[in-house]
């Protein structure tokens, strides 16, 4: 199973929005409504920001939102804030009932 | 709340096998899957495989099977993670990770890491 593709860094300036995306296959991404995004800080453990393609999770804030395109799932961040500047990671469910994660999106916030 | 506690850091030589564990409490462990992903330093996250603990069934990343074996002591609630044959590039932090809901399909807790570190 090879890795989603996502772009290697993104940035943005504070309070604008940005947009990382994860592209796949129709045996993953495409399809199944079931993409995850994960914001990741430096020598922590990962956190969901985004699951089943669209939904937050209790807790994080809705300047986060998800969305898909046949086989391009998409993480929009608005209002970007510094905190936001971390790694970002897909995931998606796939047609062996495997995950597979994207190769992750450094954000900067200039 | 939902907790999961992994075992600590290990230092390994190569060729041998390391047996990381994840202790949950908070919540059912049976009802819920659990993951294993690792970090290599500075590189992204890799999917290993899951456990279901209810029955213990397993499926592993390709990149993974004929080294890897997920179990689980539900008498304990505890699920581990076996890594054999190790190598250089097996150096990594390993998560142990549960969905937010009975689907298997996210990671929404994640332990805290165990750094396995593989060095003669």
């Amino acid at each position: 199973q090879s890795a989603l593709t996502q772009p290697a860094s993104v940035s943005g300036s504070p309070g604008q929005s940005i947009t990382i995306s994860c592209t796949g296959t129709s045996s993953d991404v495409g399809g199944y409504d079931y993409v995850s995004w994960y914001q990741q800080h430096p020598g922590k453990a990962p956190k969901l920001m985004i699951f089943e393609v669209s939904n937050r999770p209790s807790g994080v804030s809705n300047r986060f939102s998800g969305s898909k395109s046949g086989n391009t799932a998409s993480l929009t961040i608005s209002g970007l804030q510094a905190e936001d500047e971390a790694d970002y990671y897909c995931s998606s469910y796939t047609s062996s009932s495997t995950l597979v994660f994207g190769g992750g999106t450094k954000l900067t916030v200039l | 709340q939902v907790q999961l506690v992994q075992s600590g850091a290990e230092v390994k030589k190569p060729g041998a096998s390391v047996k990381v564990s994840c202790k949950a409490s908070g919540y059912t462990f049976t009802g819920y899957y659990m993951h294993w992903v690792r970090q290599a330093p500075g590189q992204g996250l890799e999917w290993m495989g899951w456990i279901n603990p209810n029955s213990g069934g397993t499926n592993y990343a390709q990149n993974f099977q004929g080294r890897v074996t997920m179990t689980r002591d539900t008498s304990i609630s505890t699920a581990y993670l076996e890594l054999s044959r190790l190598r250089s590039d097996d150096t990594a932090v390993y998560y142990c990770a549960r969905p937010l809901l009975t689907t298997m399909t996210n990671m929404g807790y994640w332990g805290q890491g165990t750094l396995v570190t593989v060095s003669s």
